[in-house]
């Protein structure tokens, strides 16, 4: 059984389109996350929401939406796309996320490629 | 800004002996954890080390951390093939709503 799930796995869309990415968590949890995964490695987090609240909001721009319709999904949408946006995408799930970090559980990630 | 350096960037060993990965942080924090990811995957969590912890096992896998210097290390004995991977630490910082900060990474390739 899939813990978090994302879909799709693989995103290839024109400069301009608008695109979403699913995520959903079967463990219980309380807060799901967003990450960025730029070429070099480096992982962001772009968001955060608890019970559907937003908690983390990094510096994104904002045709980054994230929607949190119960606490299971966190979905993520993109306006406008632009080729740097191009990066694979992360959700993640973890126990609580109210206080100090705790063990987060990760997708398996949505390569988006912007054209 | 970025919290977790880990150094070296790139580290290749013969199966069998050990890797050691080092990782410095900048301010406070509550935990450090250290995550793997094969190529391609999401991240898998190793192990969390909390602040008031100096050391930690976990199979293969030992943590260290020193509050002082504001460093951790990953010992992975007895190395595998399939532990070729890239290693991140991630700290952790003390308050409400925090959120983990990723190191670059470490790219380990463990040769047969």
């Amino acid at each position: 059984d899939t813990a978090v799930s994302q879909t799709p796995k693989y995103l290839v869309t024109q400069m301009g389109n608008d695109k979403s990415i699913k995520c959903e968590q079967n463990l219980g949890h309380d807060t799901m996350y967003w990450y960025k995964q730029d070429s070099k490695k480096f992982l962001k987090i772009m968001f955060s929401y608890n019970n559907k609240e937003l908690i983390i909001n990094e510096t994104v721009p904002n045709r980054f939406s994230p929607k949190s319709p119960d606490k299971a999904h966190l979905n993520l949408h993109i306006n406008s796309l632009e080729l740097g946006d191009s990066a694979v995408y992360f959700c993640a799930s973890s126990q609580d996320g109210r206080g100090p970090a705790d063990t987060q559980y990760f997708g398996p990630g949505t390569r988006l490629t912007v054209l | 800004s970025q919290q977790g350096e880990e150094d070296p960037q790139a580290l290749s060993i013969q199966e069998g002996e050990n890797a050691t990965m080092n990782c410095s942080y900048k301010t406070s924090i509550n935990n450090l954890q250290w995550y793997r990811q094969n190529s391609g995957r999401g991240l898998v969590h190793l192990i969390l080390i909390r602040s008031n912890e100096r050391e930690k096992h976990s199979g293969r896998l030992r943590v260290t951390l020193d509050t002082s210097k504001k460093s951790s290390s990953l010992l992975i004995t007895a190395s595998r093939a399939a532990d070729t991977a890239s290693y991140f630490c991630a700290t952790g910082q003390t308050g409400a709503n925090s959120k983990l900060t990723f190191g670059k990474g470490i790219t380990l390739s463990v040769r047969p």
